[in-house]
């Protein structure tokens, strides 16, 4: 089966600045890619996905990249504010039949004021 | 709108009790979901519902008990708890299976059994 490994287990930046949060995954059929920002007390919130077939997707200060042939995606948060602060998981499914999907352990990002 | 409601928010419940916990969604959508969460853990997959019919079940305990009514209701029932099965459930919501389909969570549900 698939399995999602995801870096750092923490992340503290300063407001303003930039966080990256790497995943590796081993299955070489997923496709799908998702993103999950969980805020304390909450579901988890669907932020950005990305899908085999592009190599980067951007909506406002979030990006997410990809490079299938090292199997690994990134999550890239630009002037990073305060409300950004929560746990971020990746995750990985193919694309097709019922698959699920396959979390990353999550990161901790906290914002510094 | 995309937004999966559950109810209840909170739920404390002894060993012996018999409770239920019910998610809905009106985005139209075919596949629903139950999720358990620990804490600092990402969700771990409990069932999947596809077009009412259940589609997988990730080997859970049969004192969790799902039931689809209808496509745009999914209830989890829970009998004869364990304290190791206090967590956060989650339910989420799809248009269909399979990855091409993003998930939809909703706020979950905070289960305490005493």
């Amino acid at each position: 089966g698939e399995n999602v490994e995801q870096h750092p287990s923490t992340l503290s930046v300063q407001e303003g600045d930039s966080a990256v949060i790497k995943c590796t995954y081993s299955d070489s059929a997923s496709n799908y890619f998702p993103w999950y920002k969980q805020e304390l007390g909450k579901g988890p919130q669907l932020i950005i996905d990305i899908r085999s077939n592009v190599g980067e997707k951007k909506d406002q200060r979030i990006a997410v990249t990809l490079n299938k042939t090292a199997k690994h995606f990134s999550l890239h948060i630009t002037e990073t504010q305060p409300e950004d602060s929560a746990v971020y998981f990746c995750a990985a499914s193919p694309n097709f039949g019922n698959e699920k999907l396959t979390f990353g352990t999550g990161t901790r990002l906290t914002i510094i004021p | 709108d995309t937004e999966v409601t559950q109810t209840p928010k909170h739920l404390v419940m002894g060993m012996t009790n018999k409770k239920s916990l019910k998610c809905e969604q009106h985005m139209g959508h075919r596949a629903m979901y139950w999720y358990k969460q620990k804490a600092k853990k990402p969700p771990e997959l409990m069932f999947v519902y596809s077009y009412e019919k259940l589609s997988i079940n990730e080997s859970v305990p049969s004192r969790f008990s799902p039931e689809c009514p209808n496509s745009s209701l999914l209830n989890l029932h829970l009998h004869a708890l364990q304290p190791e099965d206090s967590a956060l459930y989650l339910c989420a919501s799809s248009r269909g299976t399979g990855g091409m389909y993003e998930q939809y969570f909703g706020p979950g549900t905070r289960l305490t059994v005493t």
